[in-house]
């Protein structure tokens, strides 16, 4: 079955930096477009950023617009984020979620991790 | 950006009973929209796709109208699991953008 295994949260200071990986498997990972998507402690759900099926659009969320980084290696079928200059606001819990099918929506949703930035 | 509004943002209703979320979105996305369960401590849960298409496995009980800037998601017969935070989404032109989300608490 499909399956998403986030990785690499943490605790870190602001300004500093972090990277999430997105395990991926039961699927052609190759083949789809993938997603980050964070929720705040407590709040709604918020888009971070999107890469194309072969790594070469990507699209990001102002909020974190030239700090983060989306990335994908699909010979070893893992999404990544590479996140700069944290701000507590970036607090959340971090998702990926793959692209369902030509509509756009996301299915399935990893569990998440969680990134917390404070001093 | 397309903002999409939630109505209302609190439910509270009974089991069996029948309720229905409004999103409107700030502009015309067509068909571009997608519906979301989320339970506590849970990833969100695909609903509904292209607005009425519901996703394999899922109840039908669930339904999902609209095109435009207005939608609907419609839970025919309210079951114990379906106490929930139900968000919208639109797809039609990035950044994607949810619904700040619905509340549905048994009465």
């Amino acid at each position: 079955q499909v399956q998403l295994v986030e990785s690499g949260g943490g605790v870190v200071q602001p300004g500093r930096s972090l990277g999430l990986s997105c395990a991926a498997s039961g699927f052609s990972f190759s083949d789809y477009s993938m997603h980050w998507v964070r929720q705040a402690p407590d709040k709604g759900l918020e888009w971070v950023a999107v890469i194309s099926y072969d790594g070469v659009k990507k699209y990001y969320a102002d909020s974190v617009e030239g700090r983060f980084t989306i990335s994908r290696d699909n010979s070893k079928n893992t999404l990544y984020l590479q996140m700069n200059s944290l701000r507590s606001e970036d607090t959340a819990l971090y998702y990926c979620a793959k692209v369902r099918g030509g509509d756009g929506s996301f299915d399935p949703w990893g569990q998440g991790t969680l990134v917390t930035v404070s001093s | 950006d397309i903002q999409l509004t939630q109505s209302p943002s609190f439910l509270s209703a009974s089991l069996g009973h029948r309720v229905t979320i409004t999103c409107r979105a700030s502009q015309g996305i067509s068909s571009d929209l997608a519906w979301y369960q989320q339970k506590p401590g849970k990833a969100p849960k695909l609903l509904i796709y292209a607005a009425s298409t519901l996703q394999s496995g899922v109840p039908p009980r669930f339904s999902g109208s609209g095109s435009g800037t207005e939608f609907t998601l419609t839970v025919s017969s309210l079951q114990p699991e379906d106490f929930a935070t139900y968000y919208c989404q639109q797809l039609n032109s990035y950044p994607i953008t949810f619904g700040q989300g619905t509340r549905l608490e048994i009465k």
